[in-house]
């Protein structure tokens, strides 16, 4: 059945390193995105893919980096550069950019130790 | 700056009774309108959606009203279930879904 798969699901990485986590959509969207989740905040755009080989930051890009070579699939990385990586990471898809109802993944949760 | 808020991090009512959920939006250009529930250990998933154009849409259980001079929406469950038990997120956009800004939340606990 079609979804969207991240992974891992926990991820622990000491400071200095980069660690990226994977996003895959068997849906056919053209569109992906990435959120970050903190306590008491709502989701947080940090990239997105409208289409194959494009992709445009969101409000909070600095310390993160994003390929998609593939329409499947949209990694992401948290780089060093980021400097409070620790939080919750949920995928998302849409059919395109603008059509509203995203479909997400399950979530990554990144701690730094 | 927080667009959509839920001032109510956590509601508890009854089964069978009414869930009201609240969302509080600052940005007038937003026109499209989103709830997504989810379970702990799940994403998100859509439920209801309404447009500005409208002031209510109706799904099932599920309704959504939309007060645009007050940049108010809610959500109403009726009745509620155990089954609904989870996170609420209000959604909004302006048009393209990299506008899409979400509140930050509302636990619902539906006691049996």
């Amino acid at each position: 059945d079609g979804g969207i798969t991240q992974s891992p699901k926990y991820l622990f990485r000491k400071e200095g390193q980069n660690v990226t986590l994977s996003c895959e959509q068997n849906l056919n969207h053209d569109a992906m995105y990435w959120y970050r989740q903190d306590p008491g905040q709502g989701l947080r755009l940090i990239y997105y893919s409208q289409i194959v080989n494009d992709f445009q930051k969101g409000d909070i890009a600095e310390g993160y980096s994003v390929s998609r070579e593939k329409k499947e699939s949209f990694p992401l990385t948290v780089t060093s550069a980021q400097k409070n990586p620790t939080a919750f990471y949920l995928c998302a898809s849409s059919l395109s950019l603008n059509t509203g109802e995203l479909f997400f993944g399950e979530g990554s949760r990144l701690t730094v130790l | 700056d927080q667009q959509v808020k839920q001032n109510s991090p956590s509601l508890s009512v009854q089964e069978g009774r009414i869930s009201i959920l609240n969302c509080d939006y600052t940005n007038s250009m937003f026109d499209y309108f989103l709830w997504y529930k989810k379970y702990p250990a799940e994403g998100p998933t859509f439920l209801i959606s309404i447009s500005s154009i409208k002031d209510k849409n109706e799904d099932g259980r599920f309704t959504v009203f939309l007060n645009k001079s007050a940049k108010h929406l809610s959500l109403h469950i009726v009745p509620s279930q155990p089954g609904d038990s989870a996170v609420y997120f209000c959604a909004a956009s302006a048009g393209n879904n990299n506008d899409m800004r979400f509140g930050a939340g509302t636990r619902l606990t539906v006691k049996p």
